[in-house]
Order: C-alpha cells, then structure tokens, then sequence
C-alpha cells in the first residue's frame, strides 16, 4: 500500500555537522509537511509545500535549517550546521489539498530520530 | 488563530472498558477536526475525520468520535478497549478554507491493564 518514506531513520551526528533528511511522499500527493517532535515541545510544524513550492516556513530556525522540494517525489530538510538543541524526530507528511474543498488528510512516515552530539 | 486542548495527559484504562478521550478546540468557524494514533517509535496515523454533515464519525480499530459545536469538542470514543490501543493520541484542527494546516493537540497518552 502506498505510504510516505523517509531516510535515514536514525542519524547520530556531532554539533557543527550538516544533516540532510529525505522524504518521498505518497504518489500523487501535492502536499508535504515537515514536523518536529520533542518532549518538550511536542509536535511543531516547521514548514510545509503545495506543488512544490513553500507555503509556509513560519516554524522553521531560518539561520540553520532549509527545506526544498527538488521534484515531486522528494522533499529534504537540511540543517547547517547541526547543534545538540535540534535532536529530535522529524516527521515528513503528505496529503491531497483538492482544489476548493481543501479535503487534507495527512499521512505521516515513520520518522527520522536525529541525535546530535 | 485556531488552538486544541486535550486535558489528560495521561489515561489508564482496562482491557474492555470504554473509553472516551477529550478535544475541545478554539475557531471561529466550523473547523475540520481529525484524531490521529501515534504508536511508540511510529508516525501518527489518521483515525477519523470530522468536515461537515453527520456529527458522529466512524474512523479505524473500530473508534468513533463526535462532533457538539455548542461545546466546541470533538471527543474520541471507544466502546471496547484492547491492550494493543495502547499508544498516544492526537486531536488536530484544521482551517475550513484553502490552508492545510493542522493544529496539534499536546496529545494524550493511553496505558491499558489486562
């Protein structure tokens, strides 16, 4: 069945070290969502796309992170450089955005744990 | 703005009771409302979803959840717990327009005794 992928699922890196984290969403979804969660802050929308472009990166640390989507079957969330604070699991999502309804179910993959040392 | 509250943080309950977990959201208009299930070390997964008509929605594993506008609630509910509903759950709203984001609950996590 058709599901979104992320990779690599586990990263342990150094502070100072870039990490690029990789996202295919489910075919034919226009929509892609990156989340962060923490136990402190629980699940936080760091920025999302619709036909590749960015909407909205209103909850993303602009002087180190940076989301792209190169085509429509990859989205990336890179962080440069890379400090202990940004450990954390990071969710990409995918939905169908139907044009005057907005019907957005979001389907989520299973994450990538990032630890920074 | 939108927001969700779930009040309980943390729901303990026993294999075969029911259950119901609470939402209460913030909009200025009718939203739409989802429950998602995050399973320990796993994304979350889509239960139900609330856009309009009905007011009482059947999702997945045999939940439902219902919809009271002079409440402003969309509480989660299962008649028959089992051990494996054991996870963390998620009420998320969303803006009835052309904006796809969702607002997250904090989420409450559910622990079921055999």
């Amino acid at each position: 069945d058709a599901r979104v992928t992320q990779t690599p699922r586990h990263k342990v890196t150094e502070m100072g070290q870039e990490v690029t984290m990789r996202c295919q969403p489910i075919l034919g979804h226009n929509t892609v969502f990156w989340y962060r969660q923490t136990m402190m802050q629980g699940l936080e929308l760091l920025a999302y796309f619709r036909n590749r472009a960015p909407l909205d990166d209103s909850g993303m640390p602009k002087d180190r992170f940076s989301a792209e989507m190169p085509d429509a079957t990859l989205a990336t969330l890179k962080i440069q450089p890379s400090e202990p604070r940004d450990s954390a699991v990071y969710f990409c999502a995918s939905g169908s955005g139907l044009a005057g309804l907005s019907i957005y179910e979001q389907y989520f993959g299973p994450g990538t744990r990032l630890t920074v040392t | 703005a939108q927001s969700v509250t779930q009040p309980d943080i943390h729901i303990t309950v026993s294999e075969g009771a029911s259950l119901e977990l609470r939402c209460n959201y913030s909009y200025g208009a009718t939203p739409y409302l989802f429950w998602y299930v995050q399973s320990p070390g796993q994304g979350l997964q889509l239960l139900l979803k609330y856009f309009s008509g009905d007011t009482l929605v059947q999702g997945i594993k045999g939940f439902e959840a219902e919809f009271k506008r002079s409440q402003s609630s969309f509480n989660l509910r299962k008649p028959s717990v089992h051990w494996s509903d054991a996870a963390e759950y998620f009420c998320a709203v969303g803006p009835s327009g052309t904006a796809s984001k969702l607002t997250f609950g904090t989420g409450t996590r559910l622990q079921v005794t055999l």
